[in-house]
């Protein structure tokens, strides 16, 4: 197993578009979390997922935002609507129990 | 709520000299977890040691090492003999263990730390 991978590592695109990005987990991992992270921060929690099962979802940043794990194993991250505050680094992460492992993220450039 | 800050932005030593970086955290939960991120400017944050708040022990992984203060809710991160390739963001982080990782990981705002030749 070579680790959380995701794609695209870049995504440029207008304002007003929808965008969705993919996370594929350690196979071993029930646990799968999407962050974002800004310039000059650090990653602010998203949401969470136990196997197939969407448990937290209050912290997504509105209601463009939306996350499905159809099948406990890979997870995609949409954004509706784009807007230029969406601009941002989209990390996912997943973990057994108390130990993260985190992919090399999404790249998000609205213009 | 959690709450986890780190005061330096910056730092910069010289290679093979020893450095701390600060943390103090917040929470009201007595189970949780601590840990310290490195971030390279590659972006792909990559667990440096991790602290459970039950264990009175400070973790250690080979050069890194931590002082876990949990009455005063300090958790600094210690590099020894700093080398070129520790030049990166470093993040503290806090999760509750009540909540079994549902909350996710609360994040500081990170130190850039440099190492000059």
């Amino acid at each position: 197993d070579t680790g959380v991978s995701q794609n695209p590592r870049h995504k440029i695109t207008k304002r007003g578009q929808n965008v969705t990005f993919r996370c594929d987990p350690i196979s071993e991992h029930n646990r799968l979390y999407w962050y974002r992270q800004t310039l000059g921060q650090g990653p602010e929690f998203l949401t969470y997922f136990q196997n197939e099962a969407q448990l937290e979802k209050s912290r997504l940043l509105s209601d463009r935002f939306s996350a499905e794990r159809p099948k406990g194993s890979f997870s995609t991250l949409e954004i509706q609507r784009t807007e230029q505050g969406d601009s941002a680094m989209y990390l996912c992460a997943s973990s057994l129990f108390h130990g993260y492992t985190f992919g090399s993220g999404t790249r998000l450039t609205v213009v | 709520a959690q709450t986890v800050t780190q005061s330096q932005p910056e730092m910069s030593v010289q290679e093979a000299e020893t450095v701390t970086l600060s943390c103090t955290y917040d929470t009201s939960e007595s189970n949780y977890y601590l840990f310290w991120y490195k971030q390279p400017p590659s972006r792909q944050m990559i667990l440096v040691i991790r602290q459970e708040a039950y264990k009175q022990q400070n973790a250690t992984e080979n050069r890194f090492s931590v002082n876990f203060q949990k009455a005063a809710k300090s958790f600094s991160l210690k590099i020894s003999d700093s080398q070129l390739g520790d030049t990166a963001m470093y993040f503290c982080a806090l999760n509750s263990g009540s909540g079994g990782g549902a909350d996710g990981l609360t994040f500081g705002k990170g130190t850039h730390l440099i190492i000059q030749p």
